[in-house]
């Protein structure tokens, strides 16, 4: 089983939409994790840290179940600049793991 | 330097040929990682340092590949013989602590992409 599970997507929302994207994660003992967007053809930046149940920033704010072992991340009022690749991460083993991630476009 | 540092930016190799990559991770930062990402699919670990120390080479092909960190020069991925798999773009990632430890996200390079013809 991968260590994470993400939407492909894409999603598509129109500007100044609210979207939600998940990510479901296997490895009950990770305690923290990261979200990172990946522009077409660039290297991935680091979003979010997400320590205890939750963060946000700005628009942006992502949220931590470890019961159901999945991390939201939520992207309010979306702008055309925030059309990219979101990576989900767990910050756990030696080496960080990156799924596909899940593609967000949105549109004018 | 603030930014981690990977040059070439882009690299063309015949099939058979070495290739060399090279990665300076920010000051300051005492791991490095490799990951190569195939045509935007998912990013596979190759391997990481701790300074000049191999830390894991789990994800690392048995053959033909190979990396060094030695003190006071950039990081190095070095593949020998390319094939036409290798074609892909290799991201340099750094980190101050460890993954696992909280607040140690990874810094990337902006990648080096080698495409093998």
């Amino acid at each position: 089983r991968k260590e994470v599970e993400q939407d492909p997507g894409p999603f598509n929302v129109p500007e100044g939409a609210t979207v939600a994207f998940n990510c479901t994660y296997s490895n009950s003992a990770s305690q923290s994790f990261f979200w990172y967007r990946q522009d077409c053809r660039k290297e991935p930046k680091l979003l979010m840290s997400v320590y205890s149940s939750g963060n946000e920033d700005g628009r942006f704010t992502a949220q931590l179940n470890r019961a159901s072992q999945y991390i939201s991340l939520l992207i309010r009022d979306s702008k055309l600049s925030d059309s990219a690749t979101y990576l989900c991460v767990p910050n756990s083993g030696y080496a960080l793991n990156f799924g596909k991630g899940t593609s967000l476009l949105v549109t004018p | 330097g603030e930014e981690v540092a990977q040059t070439p930016k882009h690299l063309v190799r015949g099939e058979g040929q070495k290739a060399k990559l090279y990665c300076a991770p920010i000051k300051g930062h005492s791991y490095v990682f490799w990951y190569q990402q195939v045509l935007k699919n998912e990013f596979k670990f190759l391997i990481s340092f701790q300074n000049e120390n191999v830390f894991d080479e789990t994800g690392m092909p048995k053959e033909r590949f190979s990396a060094k960190c030695l003190p006071n020069s950039p990081c190095s991925l070095e593949i020998q013989a390319t094939k036409l798999e290798d074609s892909a773009v290799y991201f340099c990632a750094s980190s101050q602590k460890g993954t696992g430890v909280n607040n140690s996200p990874l810094h990337f390079g902006n990648g080096t992409r080698l495409t093998v013809t």
